[in-house]
Formats: structure tokens, C-alpha cells, sequence
């Protein structure tokens, strides 16, 4: 299995930028979660979705942040415009069975 | 609410040594429990993973841990620690109580284990 397939990596931008962070989960997974890690805050969870329906957004920081699952393999995480504090590695994780759950890569954003 | 207590933000060693990263929980329903290993740069990687049955957990790279209701820990240890177990590792719980979404896990702040040749 190719594992939470995370896209792009490293992205750089500019403050008041759109961001689109791209997630494909494992297949068979119903279960998508979207995380922050920082030095500040550690990690945190942004959002979950569960059979492509978000079941809980109260990590969302602010209106800025959106997530979408149009499907079974695929979501993303929308910043809208950035700042530089949304400067974070972003996690995707899925999962299907006794809530374990792995985790893709990340994607490193700086926002400048 | 689920939580979960990892006591050292961070720990050191000697190659060689034992490892003993504490972990406390708190749940209102019998966990799930999760240890995970971050190494640089890199995504979450699950250690390991106590549901039922046996309270002695074994996972990857020689680690384990125990679960010990009456003590509502989850403490992850190995014999002999390894350069390569520098990392930091992560604690979790399940929150089983939010109606049955599955998956969904509570977090420990993270302990950073250093190894010393």
C-alpha cells in the first residue's frame, strides 16, 4: 500500500495567499483527519471526516481554514488569505479500524 | 473527556540504557491507547497499540508497554536504547465517548527522547 500520500511537500508563500494542501488517504480508510504540528502549540487537530462528512471542525483556528472531502480518496485543506502565523507542518492521517491511524508525511508551509 | 499526561518533555539516555517514556491517561470508558514515534521530518508512525486482552504490548524496534488500569498509565519502555531511538514519541487515547466517530485520538504533548553514545 502507498500509505497518506500528502501534496506538496514544502510549499513557501506569500502572506495573503491562497494555500491548497492536497491529501489522498489509504484505500479502504474511512476515516480523514487533518492536523497542525508547531513548536508552540504541538499537534493539533483541525478537523475529521468521517465517510467523507466532517464530523467535527472545532479545531478549524478561523474562517480563514476551510477542508473539503469530495471523496473517498481525496481532500484538501484550504488557507484563505494566509499569515504568517499558519506557518506549521500540516498532517493527514486516515484510518479505518480501532482508531489507529497513519499519518502522511506533511507538508511544511511557510508563510512570509 | 478523554485526556493524556506525558511526563518529560524530554528525556536522555545512554546508548545502552533502559528507556521509560511515562504516560497517563485519563478516560471515562475503557481506552484505546497508542504510542507513536516521530523521527525528523517526518509523519507519525505507530509503535504500538493496546485494545483488549493482554495488558503487555509489544511493538516495533524492541519497544513495549503496559497498561495498568489502576494506574491509569500506559508507560513505554526497551531494555536497551539505541542511537536510532532518538526521536520524539507521542502518546494517545481514544475518544470513544463522541458518539462513536471512529478514530479519533486524543494526543500527549510529546516527549523528546535523546540518545548519548
Amino acid at each position: 500500500d502507498a500509505g497518506v500520500i500528502q501534496s506538496p511537500r514544502h510549499e513557501v508563500t506569500e502572506m495573503g495567499q491562497e494555500v491548497t494542501l492536497r491529501c489522498k488517504p489509504i484505500s479502504g480508510h474511512n476515516s480523514l483527519f487533518w492536523y497542525r504540528q508547531t513548536m508552540m502549540r504541538g499537534l493539533e487537530l483541525l478537523i475529521y471526516f468521517n465517510n467523507n462528512v466532517p464530523i467535527d471542525d472545532s479545531g478549524m483556528p478561523e474562517d480563514r481554514f476551510s477542508a473539503k472531502m469530495p471523496n473517498a480518496s481525496f481532500s484538501t485543506l484550504k488557507i484563505q488569505p494566509s499569515e504568517p502565523r499558519d506557518s506549521a507542518v500540516y498532517f493527514c492521517a486516515s484510518s479505518r479500524l480501532l482508531n489507529e491511524q497513519y499519518f502522511g508525511p506533511g507538508t511544511r508551509l511557510t508563510v512570509t | 473527556a478523554q485526556s493524556v499526561t506525558q511526563l518529560g518533555s524530554h528525556v536522555s539516555v545512554s546508548e545502552g540504557a533502559l528507556v521509560l517514556l511515562r504516560c497517563n491517561y485519563s478516560s471515562s470508558v475503557p481506552p484505546y491507547l497508542f504510542w507513536y514515534v516521530q523521527y525528523p521530518n517526518q509523519g507519525l508512525q505507530l509503535l504500538l497499540k493496546y485494545t483488549t486482552g493482554a495488558t503487555l504490548v509489544k511493538g516495533i524496534n524492541g519497544f513495549e508497554a503496559e497498561f495498568k488500569k489502576s494506574e491509569t498509565s500506559f508507560h513505554l519502555t526497551k531494555p536497551s536504547a539505541h542511537m536510532s531511538d532518538a526521536a520524539e514519541y507521542f502518546c494517545a487515547v481514544s475518544d470513544r465517548v463522541s458518539g462513536g466517530s471512529q478514530g479519533n485520538l486524543i494526543f500527549g504533548k510529546g516527549t523528546k527522547l535523546s540518545v548519548k553514545p
